[in-house]
């Protein structure tokens, strides 16, 4: 079946500084990807839909300057957190269109 | 205004029983209703989907049920196993390929 490569699975990083997080589709070309966050012993919320080759749709509530998402292939879309706070700190999922797929989450600590 | 709950948080059972764990959803239509699994610091893993004019779908050990008049979804493991044990979440289409996810049950499986 599809499979979606999330990296890095953990990053630790300082207050005000930016991080990437990587989702690639392996063996399929994804159109469409979704980014999702989820605090502890709560339910995935949606942040944004990537679609190739054209802006990102943020849900209502998302700052967009603060969570850039980037789709420019097919097989890759990055969401960058830019000056993390640490209330930034959550699991971030990327999922994509094809066979309800998900990536392995990115766990984002920022002291 | 929209909700999906699943009313247990935590659901114990023996191995070897059936659990059953229950979604409820207000104020939704949706075309089609998934279930997941979530294992600790991982991402959702679909198990699967089930539409509104469908009212059973079974995998191996798995059953699930859908009924539209009721707004609820029951999703049931049967002869279960410890290997079983993981956050179930349910999850609906709130537009297209779209996800709206429940809080999610942590079922164990005791030997």
């Amino acid at each position: 079946g599809a499979v979606v490569s999330q990296h890095p699975s953990r990053v630790i990083c300082k207050s005000g500084t930016s991080v990437k997080i990587e989702c690639r589709s392996l063996d399929f070309q994804a159109t469409t990807m979704f980014w999702y966050r989820q605090f502890p012993k709560q339910s995935l919320m949606l942040m944004a839909t990537s679609n190739e080759g054209s802006k990102a749709t943020y849900e209502q509530g998302v700052e967009k300057d603060k969570f850039l998402i980037n789709h420019a292939s097919l097989t890759l879309s990055t969401l960058t957190v830019t000056s993390a706070h640490p209330e930034d700190s959550s699991f971030y999922i990327c999922s994509a269109s094809v066979d309800y797929t998900f990536g392995s989450g990115t766990r984002l600590t920022v002291v | 205004s929209q909700k999906i709950e699943q009313n247990s948080e935590a659901l114990n059972i023996q191995e070897g029983k059936t659990a059953t764990l229950t979604c409820n959803y207000t104020n939704y239509s949706p075309a089609y209703l998934q279930w997941y699994r979530q294992d600790p610091g991982r991402g959702p893993v679909f198990l699967l989907l089930i539409r509104e004019n469908e009212k059973e779908k079974r995998k191996e050990r798995l059953k699930v049920t859908f009924d539209t008049t009721l707004k609820q979804s029951l999703f049931h493991i049967t002869a279960s196993q410890p290997a079983d044990s993981a956050t179930y979440l349910c999850a609906l289409d709130s537009s297209f390929q779209k996800l709206v996810f429940g809080t999610g049950t942590r079922l164990l499986v005791s030997p």
